[in-house]
């Protein structure tokens, strides 16, 4: 089965430490992104990779890092610069970059740090 | 996102009756979907819409975009538990073809 897999589902950190979150996927897609979810918010977009080797930052990309070594893996580190970081992060995929293709998302891993 | 404004932010309903939402923009969409999202989950997509006063139908659910493309609802007839999760608008709006805006959600409940 294709599709966007997301690990681990809930994560949970101590302050001042970073961390990584996993994005695969298996649908062939081009583009993948990082979004954010905070409760009664819509969703807001961290990170974007059009294609391997090249990410551009989304609105809120400071405290966040990505990087796109494989056209499958979408890793997002959440450094202990971002203010935040307990939030519900969801990643997404496309076929290629724009708007006129859906996206694809992963069921999402929830941070939380005390 | 204030780019796009979802109403209502919440919504009740009893199994069996109809129900719509809306997804309002100031500015005009290049394309608009639709999405559902069970709490905790990722999102499921519903439908595309790009042309103005288009609108597509899938199962229960009709969705329209107005011919001035500034704003889409989403309309269930016949409710039913399992249409019970928050339903999210999400817009191209022209600025970037790499993002997309999204309005910030209805929950949907449905009593049986």
């Amino acid at each position: 089965d294709g599709g966007i897999t997301q690990s681990p589902k809930y994560l949970f950190r101590k302050e001042g430490q970073n961390v990584t979150l996993s994005c695969e996927q298996n649908l062939n897609h081009d583009a993948m992104y990082w979004y954010r979810q905070d409760p009664g918010q819509g969703l807001r977009l961290i990170y974007y990779s059009q294609i391997v080797n090249d990410f551009q930052k989304g609105d809120i990309a400071e405290g966040y890092s990505v990087s796109r070594e494989k056209k499958e893996s979408f890793p997002l580190t959440v450094t202990s610069a971002q203010k935040n970081p307990t939030a519900f992060y969801l990643c997404a995929s496309s076929w290629a970059p724009g708007t006129q293709y859906e996206q694809y998302f992963g069921p999402g891993t929830r941070l939380t740090v005390t | 996102s204030q780019e796009l404004e979802q109403s209502p932010q919440s919504l009740i309903v009893q199994e069996g009756k109809n129900l719509t939402i809306n997804c309002t923009s100031s500015k005009t969409l290049y394309g608009l979907y639709w999405y559902k999202q069970k709490y905790g989950e990722g999102l499921i997509f519903l439908m595309m819409l790009q042309k103005g006063g288009e609108e597509k139908s899938h199962e229960k659910i009709t969705a329209k975009l107005d011919e001035k493309k500034q704003q889409s609802s989403l309309h269930i007839t016949a409710s039913q538990p399992s249409h019970a999760g928050i339903y999210l608008c999400g817009a191209d709006m022209g600025y970037n073809f790499n993002k997309f805006y999204f309005g910030s959600g209805t929950k949907l409940n449905v009593k049986p």
